[in-house]
């Protein structure tokens, strides 16, 4: 299986500024043939579904907010929050879609400083 | 816009099944660019991803290592739906449910089942 491994376990920062997240994975997730990393990002808030925000490691889901972005390649990986909103507290989560299992990451809970 | 509404008991008594099922529309559970997945969440193991079914000319069925034993995920292309079956359940597989479209990554997602396994 492929183990994603998300750093740090909790992130508290102030209004308006800057949350990053990162995520490795055990193995590459890369795959060569067409050159796209099989890494997604999702928001968690409680009693809701999670919320696919990124795929292909840096493709914005239609209607995520600009200040979300995820960069990375091969087996490291960052999620980028440019400037954190109130309503961005949440536990979020990386996965990887590059083979069976898929696995997630442990989470990441981002709350206000 | 595709939705998943899912149905199905929230109480199941220890070595019992618990039977899901995640009603598809707006998409097709033989689509050839999606799978159909099985996740949950508990407290203690975060978000885990169960399996999927999904039609690549034929259907194929992958599952997790912890259920495999199990699971089972069955498409109906009758009625575009598919469905979890988890037998022998015990306290630990207490937790939300999710169905969810893989296409790609989870980008639909059912509303989550509180699955309690207490007798």
């Amino acid at each position: 299986d492929i183990v994603m491994t998300q750093s740090p376990d909790s992130l508290a920062v102030s209004l308006g500024e800057r949350a990053t997240i990162n995520c490795k994975s055990s193995q590459s997730v890369l795959y060569s043939s067409n050159n796209k990393n099989y890494l997604a990002w999702y928001q968690h808030k409680p009693g809701q579904p999670p919320k696919l925000l990124i795929y292909w490691a840096s493709t914005r889901e239609s209607g995520v907010p600009d200040r979300f972005s995820g960069s990375g390649s091969g087996t490291d990986f960052t999620l980028t929050i440019s400037s954190l909103q109130a309503e961005d507290v949440a536990v979020y989560y990386c996965h990887q879609y590059y083979d069976t299992p898929r696995t997630f990451g442990q989470g990441t809970k981002v709350e206000i400083k | 816009q595709v939705q998943l509404q899912q149905s199905g008991p929230g109480l199941v008594k220890p070595s019992q099944t618990l039977s899901l099922t995640c009603a598809i529309s707006g998409d097709s559970v033989s689509s050839n660019s999606a799978s159909w997945n099985w996740i949950r969440q508990s407290p203690s193991r975060g978000l885990e991803w169960l399996g999927r079914t999904c039609y690549r000319s034929k259907w194929y069925n992958d599952y997790a290592v912890s259920v495999k034993s199990r699971i089972t995920i069955n498409p109906d292309t009758s009625k575009n739906q598919f469905s979890l079956q988890l037998n022998s359940v015990t306290p630990e597989d207490t937790a939300v449910y999710y169905c969810a479209r893989e296409a790609p990554g989870l980008d639909y997602w059912g509303q989550g089942t509180l699955v309690t396994v207490s007798s």
